[in-house]
C-alpha cells in the first residue's frame, strides 16, 4: 500500500510558485521522503528528498513538517516544462521506493 | 554514458507466450529494480537486486522472474504471459555510495499482452 497521499491535480501559473502537498502520517523515523517527476512517458526523475530537515537544491526546496506527518514540494518559478506527474515518495530501507499515484500538474501560460 | 537502457522498447505477446527485458547500466550501479506502472497509476516495484547473484522480491513479484549474472544487467522473464501483465515496465539502478540514493529510470518498454 502507498504510504503517501496527494492531490490528483493542480494547475499553475508559468513564473509563479508551485506548491505540492504531500501527507505521510505512517511514516516511521527512518524512512526518507523521496519525491520524484514523470514526465510523459518517460522514466521518473529524482528530484529532492529529506528526512527531518527543509531541503533545497537546484531543482527545487522540500518543507517537512516538525512531527514529519507531510511535507511540500515548491517549485520557486514554474514553468512549461515543468508540467509532470509529480510523486511524493516513502523510501523503505535497504531501498525500495513506494510509489502513490501522484499529482498532474498543469503550468499554463 | 547511456544511462540506463531497457530491451526491446515495444512488444505485443500473444497469453502464454514467454520473453525476457533486458536492463543495462554502465554507472557501475550496485541496486537494480524492475518496476512496472499500469494506466493511471504509480509505478510498483516487482523485483529488485542489491548485487551481482542476489535479487528479491517487491510489492508484485507473481508471474516474473529475474537474474543479476552480471553487476551491469538485470533480466526480467514472464515465463507464461497474461493480459494482466499488459503494462510499461521500467527498470532503475541506483548507487549505494552517493547521499541522495538516487534512482536512474531507463525509457520503460510497453508490453501488451493479447
Amino acid at each position: 500500500d502507498a504510504k503517501t497521499t496527494q492531490p490528483t491535480s493542480m494547475d499553475c501559473a508559468e513564473g509563479r510558485a508551485a506548491n505540492l502537498p504531500c501527507n505521510h502520517s505512517t511514516i516511521s523515523g527512518n524512512e526518507y521522503v523521496y519525491w520524484y517527476r514523470q514526465i510523459h512517458s518517460q522514466g521518473p526523475q529524482y528530484i529532492i528528498h529529506g528526512l527531518k530537515n527543509n531541503e533545497t537544491n537546484e531543482m527545487a526546496s522540500l518543507i517537512i513538517t516538525e512531527d514529519r506527518k507531510s511535507s511540500t514540494l515548491i517549485l520557486p518559478h514554474a514553468t512549461l516544462r515543468d508540467t509532470a506527474v509529480y510523486y511524493c515518495i516513502v523510501r523503505v530501507p535497504p531501498d525500495k521506493l513506494i510509489f502513490g499515484t501522484g499529482t498532474r500538474l498543469q503550468v499554463f501560460p | 554514458n547511456a544511462g540506463v537502457t531497457q530491451t526491446p522498447k515495444f512488444r505485443v505477446l500473444k497469453t502464454g507466450q514467454s520473453m525476457t527485458l533486458l536492463c543495462a547500466q554502465d554507472m557501475n550501479h550496485e541496486y537494480m529494480y524492475w518496476y512496472r506502472q499500469d494506466p493511471g497509476m504509480g509505478l510498483r516495484l516487482i523485483h529488485y537486486s542489491v548485487g551481482e547473484g542476489t535479487t528479491a522480491k517487491g510489492e508484485v513479484p507473481d508471474g516474473y522472474n529475474v537474474s543479476r549474472l552480471k553487476k551491469q544487467n538485470f533480466l526480467l522473464g514472464l515465463e507464461s504471459a497474461a493480459p494482466s501483465q499488459t503494462s510499461v515496465y521500467f527498470c532503475a539502478s541506483s548507487s549505494q555510495d552517493r547521499v541522495t540514493h538516487e534512482q536512474f529510470f531507463g525509457p520503460g518498454t510497453r508490453l501488451t499482452v493479447l
